[in-house]
């Protein structure tokens, strides 16, 4: 098993523009999350989701939107970049023992 | 609402010193209760974890012990090495496998 992977592993982009995330768990897992982590902080979960076809937001949703058309894949899309989004993004997903597995994470800078 | 409190790093100590990252929860219910260790430039792997109070979780000379009366989850190790060097956190979960985490504990130790 691969576990979780995520892509890009590093990107910068400028105030406006829009990417995507990709997130991929070859697990089965029915519950994913995308994570952010600030420096000096600890993560923050920004959307969740407890299968295909079914997402919610976390704690801080505000300017991303997510996805779930299949269980492997949970993409976290973002539409128009602002500075505050500059962070590191970790996607998780959850085994049936409650164990999270995450991904290396995702190294955006917004300038 | 739920939260974690953790002690304030950086700490640092010397190799086969005794470790504490003191850990402190607000939860209502019954949380399980999570470490996870963070090394550089890696995502987020579990050390160890408890479900129900007076567990303990124990992982590679750490442990931890789930203390409702108190509701702590501080974490110790009898002698620490600098492949210990790395962040850790503390985490809760208390529905649908959402984590809540602390700000994270930075450990670094010398030779």
């Amino acid at each position: 098993n691969a576990g979780v992977t995520q892509t890009p592993k590093f990107r910068i982009l400028k105030i406006g523009q829009s990417m995507t995330l990709q997130c991929t768990q070859d697990m089965n897992h029915n519950y994913m999350y995308w994570y952010r982590q600030d420096p000096g902080m600890g993560l923050k979960l920004i959307y969740y989701s407890v299968g295909a076809g079914i997402t919610d937001k976390g704690e801080v949703p505000n300017g991303y939107n997510v996805s779930r058309s299949t269980t492997e894949d949970f993409p976290l899309r973002l539409e128009l970049a602002a500075p505050s989004q500059t962070s590191v993004y970790f996607c998780a997903s959850i085994d049936r023992y409650g164990e999270q597995f995450f991904g290396p994470g995702t190294r955006l800078t917004v300038l | 609402g739920n939260s974690v409190t953790q002690m304030e790093g950086p700490v640092t100590l010397s190799e086969e010193a005794f470790l504490t990252i003191n850990c402190t929860y607000t939860a209502t219910g019954y949380p399980s209760l999570f470490w996870y260790v963070q090394y550089p430039g890696e995502g987020l792997q579990l050390l160890l974890k408890a479900t129900k109070a007076d567990d303990k979780g124990s992982n590679k000379g750490f442990e931890a012990t789930y203390r409702k009366e108190t509701t702590s989850f501080h974490l110790e190790k009898g002698s620490v090495q600098v492949s210990d060097s790395a962040v850790y956190f503390c985490a809760l979960s208390n529905q649908g496998g959402k984590l809540i985490f602390g700000q994270g504990t930075e450990l670094s130790v010398k030779p």
